[in-house]
């Protein structure tokens, strides 16, 4: 079945370092892949994503590359700031069951803790 | 556009009694999915309705339940309640078909249940 696997976390960065966050994914398919962010005491919003190979999401200043060869879509910032404390998700989106919908696979979190 | 709204926010229980928990997602979107996020576990899939029936299940045992009403509202119930299932209860909608932002989910803020 499909999975996605995510560095582990904590991560602690000092303020205005650059962030890179790895994924990679397992799928029969051939997924549109996501990031999702959640801010303390909140859900999980859409961040980033790309829907074919070599496409590149971007967002606030976040980045992620649909790399096929290497079944990953690794995360990355230029220049993180104390705001961008949240936990990150990876998540890709796969046909399910009978082919007649989109099944969506997550990963376990990265928490991100910025420090000034 | 409204987004997903989730009620109640918090709530305390204590074990053996039940809950219902309730998901009004965004106009439009037809698939409901719930989630369970625990420190422990991350986000683990509950189950997911599109139109009123169930059309993905995950791996929890059968007092966790669910459904999905024509305006296209779901209920989650959890019987039986114990130590366990202590966690946040997000609900994520979207519009469920193949043909349309295939994956992009949007979450409600969650239902933080605690049971003593």
């Amino acid at each position: 079945g499909d999975s996605v696997t995510q560095m582990e976390g904590p991560v602690t960065l000092s303020e205005e370092a650059f962030l890179t966050i790895n994924c990679t994914y397992t799928a029969t398919g051939y997924p549109s892949l996501f990031w999702y962010v959640q801010y303390p005491g909140e859900g999980l919003q859409l961040l980033l994503k790309a829907t074919k190979a070599d496409d590149k999401g971007s967002n606030k200043g976040f980045e992620a590359t649909y790399r096929k060869e290497t079944t990953s879509f690794h995360l990355e910032k230029g220049s993180v700031q104390v705001s961008d404390s949240a936990v990150y998700f990876c998540a890709l989106s796969d046909l399910g069951g009978s082919g007649g919908y989109q099944k969506v696979t997550f990963g376990t979190g990265t928490k991100l803790q910025v420090i000034p | 556009k409204a987004g997903v709204t989730q009620t109640p926010r918090y709530l305390i229980k204590t074990r053996g009694q039940q809950v219902t928990l309730s998901c009004s997602p965004i106009s439009g979107h037809r698939s409901v999915s719930w989630y369970q996020q625990t420190p422990g576990q991350g986000l683990q899939f509950l189950f997911e309705y599109f139109s009123e029936t169930q059309r993905n299940k995950g791996n929890f045992p059968g007092r966790f339940s669910g459904r999905q009403f024509s305006n296209s509202r779901s209920e989650m119930n959890v019987s039986t309640l114990e130590l366990g299932d202590s966690a946040l209860y997000l609900c994520a909608s979207s519009v469920g078909q193949l043909s349309s932002s295939p994956g992009e989910l949007f979450f409600g803020e969650g239902s933080r249940l605690t049971v003593l």
